[in-house]
């Protein structure tokens, strides 16, 4: 079993939609999380991080961590046509900067 | 402020040669972490240096090796190359202080093609 879980997708969703995509984990001392987009031929870019379980909110963009349930989300609303890419969640025990990542989940908003 | 910069872009190179990446983080960050990156495995933890010390290591044959210089910058060296060492090879820096933490930058990664 992976210590990571995402859905790898393909994810498709008209503009304008809400946007879900989520990660499981295994391991519980996990309590930094994060939220990578990457486009195609590129590397990750950090879009959100968050420290053990709770909300945090960035323009369009909304983490959530559910630490009982080992279980976190992204939220993106009003989803744009530019957010096409493949979404990582990562996660840390807090050993330094060893990260686990998910498959990623490819995402399409259609215009 | 530059960006995590990374070289060569592309490689190609046979089976049982070496290969050496290498990796420039952004200025004032001290810690450089490496990722292999393929559609089967996804992104997976190989190593992270500080100060030009070897800080965690992940699950990769001793073939998989790297070093920081006094500058920060990081190079990685494959020995033996096999097949399924083809990968995109990324690598990320981040400050490693006071709240950014666990804030990773990536670069855009070398494309290492083993034939």
């Amino acid at each position: 079993q992976k210590e990571v879980e995402q859905d790898p997708g393909p994810l498709s969703v008209p503009e304008g939609a809400i946007v879900s995509l989520n990660c499981t984990y295994s391991n519980s001392a996990f309590q930094y999380f994060m939220w990578y987009r990457q486009y195609s031929r590129k590397g990750p870019e950090l879009l959100m991080y968050t420290y053990s379980s709770g909300n945090k909110e960035d323009g369009r963009f909304t983490a959530q961590v559910d630490k009982s349930s080992k279980y976190i989300s992204l939220f993106i609303r009003d989803s744009q046509p530019s957010d096409s890419a493949t979404y990582l969640c990562a996660m840390s025990a807090g050993n330094f900067n060893k990260f686990y990542f998910g498959s990623g989940t490819k995402l399409n908003v259609k215009p | 402020k530059a960006g995590v910069t990374q070289t060569p872009r592309y490689l190609i190179k046979t089976r049982g040669q070496q290969v050496t990446l290498s990796c420039s983080p952004i200025s004032g960050h001290r810690s450089v972490s490496w990722y292999q990156q393929t559609p089967g495995q996804g992104l997976q933890f190989l190593f992270e240096y500080f100060s030009e010390t070897q800080r965690n290591k992940g699950n990769f044959p001793g073939r998989f090796s790297g070093r920081q210089f006094s500058n920060s910058r990081s190079e990685m060296n494959v020995s033996t190359l096999e097949l399924g060492d083809s990968a995109l090879y990324l690598c990320a820096s981040s400050l490693d202080s006071g709240t950014t933490l666990y804030e990773q930058y990536f670069g855009p990664g070398t494309r290492l093609t083993v034939t």
